[in-house]
């Protein structure tokens, strides 16, 4: 079993429509991200969280929202989608030595 | 601010031709600094990293990438590329503040021709 899990690898959504994708892991880190990756922009960082009581803002955090249910799982949420959303996002883990350990990625498409 | 730029968005190589991506950095203070690699339809993995001391580092497959602070550059290497290597390579720097946040450039894909 993978040790970073996303769910699900490939969404088609509407615009206007609230989208959940999730993410867990079994690696024991408590430091969890969510990244967006496009073309020739490589990975920008939407929320991080270093436990389950600290949620941190990234680079590009407007119109997403996050929770982390437990160690192991982080959630990340549109409220409402817009196609400019469209991308393939990534759920990742680091341990002390600022390794991450990457999902194999959500594909979102927002008609 | 911290961040890196990787020249070329696509390099393509001769099976066998040396490999070279290159990445240069922009740091106030001594950087941490990254390789990751994306083989198609999979997450990033980590291919090397530099925090402190020996200035050449070597990762895994083969690579290796050697920290040049008069140039700012962080280049990565490999003496003979295989088909295997074809895959989106990414430089990152890692914020000196307590977010520990890695800084992503945009990606270099390589190519490898037989």
């Amino acid at each position: 079993d993978a040790d970073v899990t996303q769910t699900p690898r490939n969404r088609i959504t509407k615009t206007g429509k609230r989208i959940m994708l999730e993410c867990s892991q079994t690696k024991g880190h408590d430091r969890m991200y969510w990244y967006r990756q496009d073309p020739g922009l490589g990975l920008r960082l939407i929320y991080y969280s270093f436990d389950v009581k600290d949620i941190n803002k990234g680079e590009i955090s407007d119109g997403y929202s996050v929770s982390r249910q437990a160690q192991a799982k982080f959630s990340l949420s549109l409220e409402s989608a817009i196609p400019n959303q469209t991308a393939l996002y990534f759920c990742a883990t680091s341990d002390w030595n600022e390794k991450l350990f990457f999902g194999s990625g959500t594909q979102l498409s927002v008609l | 601010a911290q961040s890196v730029t990787q020249l070329g968005s696509h390099v393509s190589v001769s099976e066998g031709a040396l490999v070279l991506l290159r990445c240069n950095y922009s740091s106030s203070v001594p950087p941490y600094l990254f390789w990751y690699v994306q083989y198609p339809n999979q997450g990033l993995q980590l291919l090397l990293k530099y925090t402190t001391g020996a200035t050449l580092v070597k990762g895994i497959n083969g690579f290796e990438a050697e920290f040049k602070k008069s140039e700012t550059s962080f280049h990565l290497t490999k003496p003979s590329a295989h088909m295997s290597d074809a895959a989106e390579y990414f430089c990152a720097v890692r914020l000196m503040d307590s977010s520990y946040k890695l800084i992503f450039g945009s990606g270099t894909r390589l190519l490898v021709r037989p």
